[in-house]
């Protein structure tokens, strides 16, 4: 099946300091790919999304970039913060047929917000 | 996502006994999917429907089976055929985009323990 490649699996920042996670992604017909964060023992809560009509998107300190020629895309978080510190998921849409198919996520990268 | 109710919160069960896990949404979603998280591991799709009365299987789908009676409604069963069912249980619920990319929206989750 259709599977994406995440990186880091862990990713230690100080606080202040930039962090990118970056994901390639297998299914050349997507054209949703949504990035969650998830605190421990809680749902999944979406971030940001991008569809592929656009290569970046940009919502106060995160940031999305899409390169669909090379099928890889990545979160860019600023200035972090403590409360930054989770693990975030990429995912992509299948194209299983019909209009709302399920998602495809990667394993996560534990982001560490050093103070 | 505060719109989407699974429960319960925990559920314990024995081996051989088949469970059922409710997932109950009021955001009028056509679209109901339910995911499988395994310690640090990203989502599978199990199952999902996007519409009432009609769903088709993910990427595990082996020893689980669903209904969707309801628009509301996405009951989830773990029979005894599903080899390793400890994990935490994500339900979650999108609108329909005929082009796709309609954001899903998780549920607060079931942890099951298989004793």
């Amino acid at each position: 099946g259709e599977n994406v490649e995440q990186h880091p699996s862990t990713l230690s920042v100080q606080e202040g300091d930039s962090a990118v996670i970056k994901c390639t992604y297998s299914d050349s017909a997507s054209n949703y790919f949504p990035w969650y964060k998830q605190e421990l023992g809680k749902r999944p809560q979406l971030i940001i999304d991008i569809r592929s009509n656009v290569g970046e998107k940009k919502d106060q300190r995160i940031a999305v970039t899409l390169n669909k020629t090379a099928k890889h895309f990545s979160l860019h978080i600023t200035e972090t913060q403590p409360e930054d510190s989770a693990v975030y998921f990429c995912a992509f849409q299948d194209h299983r047929g019909g209009g709302a198919d399920g998602l495809t996520f990667g394993k996560g990268t534990h982001l560490i917000i050093q103070p | 996502d505060g719109g989407i109710t699974q429960s319960p919160k925990y559920l314990f069960r024995k081996e051989g006994q088949n469970v059922t896990l409710s997932c109950e949404q009021n955001l009028n979603h056509d679209a109901m999917y339910w995911y499988r998280q395994d310690p640090g591991q990203g989502l599978r799709l199990i199952y999902y429907s996007q519409i009432v009365n009609d769903f088709q299987k993910g990427d595990i789908a082996e020893g689980y089976s669903v209904s969707r009676e309801k628009k509301e409604s996405f009951p989830l069963t773990v029979t005894s055929a599903q080899k390793n069912p400890t994990a935490f249980y994500l339900c979650a619920s999108s609108t329909r985009l005929a082009g796709g990319g309609d954001t899903q929206y998780f549920g607060p989750g079931t942890r099951l323990t298989v004793l």
